[in-house]
């Protein structure tokens, strides 16, 4: 089946001590997308991809960086993870990023970031 | 800003109907969107209105009005399994992101 893998599920990190997230994509959608979701709160949009193009949230922290080497694989980099970093985080992708019929975000199952 | 507003937490009974509000305000609007996403698990798509109007699938129906910027998540026949969050979204221009509401949690009970 198509779907969205993230790996690892769980990650623990020290404070300070940079950390790589990987998402990839059986899909072949042009669009990828990283996403923070903190208890009981709705996803916060980091950065996305349409194919190699990359587009930073205004708020996202310096601290995140994110790499897309092809079209199936996406990395989320911390520099440097603080306690607050601590969260649930998403990676989707869609076909084309309109949104529409067809074309909704397919999530994986999400990389939960322990910062101890 | 841009803001989606939904009620925190709804709770109903099995068997019943619910509804779910969104109210968004937002500097574009290219569409509403509604995800489902259990305690622990990802989001997954549940309907999409770019027009006015109902869309139903199965036991879930979507409703728009563009002109209230208003839009309600419909779930039928409620089952134990329905007991998730549901987040609205909303696509508001051309750049391919969406930007999600709070979501409400939803407690079906037997």
């Amino acid at each position: 089946d198509a779907m969205v893998i993230q790996n690892p599920r769980y990650q623990v990190t020290q404070f300070g001590k940079p950390v790589t997230l990987s998402c990839s994509q059986t899909l072949n959608h042009n669009v990828m997308y990283w996403y923070q979701q903190k208890s009981s709160q709705a996803p916060k949009l980091l950065f996305h991809y349409y194919d190699k193009d990359f587009n930073n949230e205004a708020d996202t922290p310096d601290n995140f960086q994110s790499r897309r080497p092809n079209t199936s694989f996406c990395f989320l980099d911390i520099r440097s993870p603080g306690l607050g970093d601590a969260a649930m985080y998403l990676c989707a992708t869609s076909r084309d990023g309109t949104a529409g019929p067809g074309d909704e975000q397919f999530f994986g199952p999400g990389t939960r970031l322990t910062v101890l | 800003g841009q803001s989606l507003e939904q009620p925190s937490e709804v709770t109903a009974v099995e068997g019943a109907i619910v509804q779910m509000n969104c109210t968004y305000q937002t500097s574009g609007f290219y569409g509403l969107s509604w995800y489902q996403q259990h305690d622990g698990g990802a989001p997954t798509f549940l309907s999409y209105n770019a027009l006015d109007g109902l869309e139903e699938t199965g036991r879930f129906s979507s409703f728009l009005s563009r002109s209230d910027s208003y839009g309600y998540l419909l779930l039928q026949e409620l089952q134990m399994k329905d007991s998730a969050s549901y987040f609205c979204a909303v696509g508001t221009d051309s750049s391919y992101k969406l930007i999600f509401g709070s979501g409400t949690r939803l407690l079906v009970r037997p």
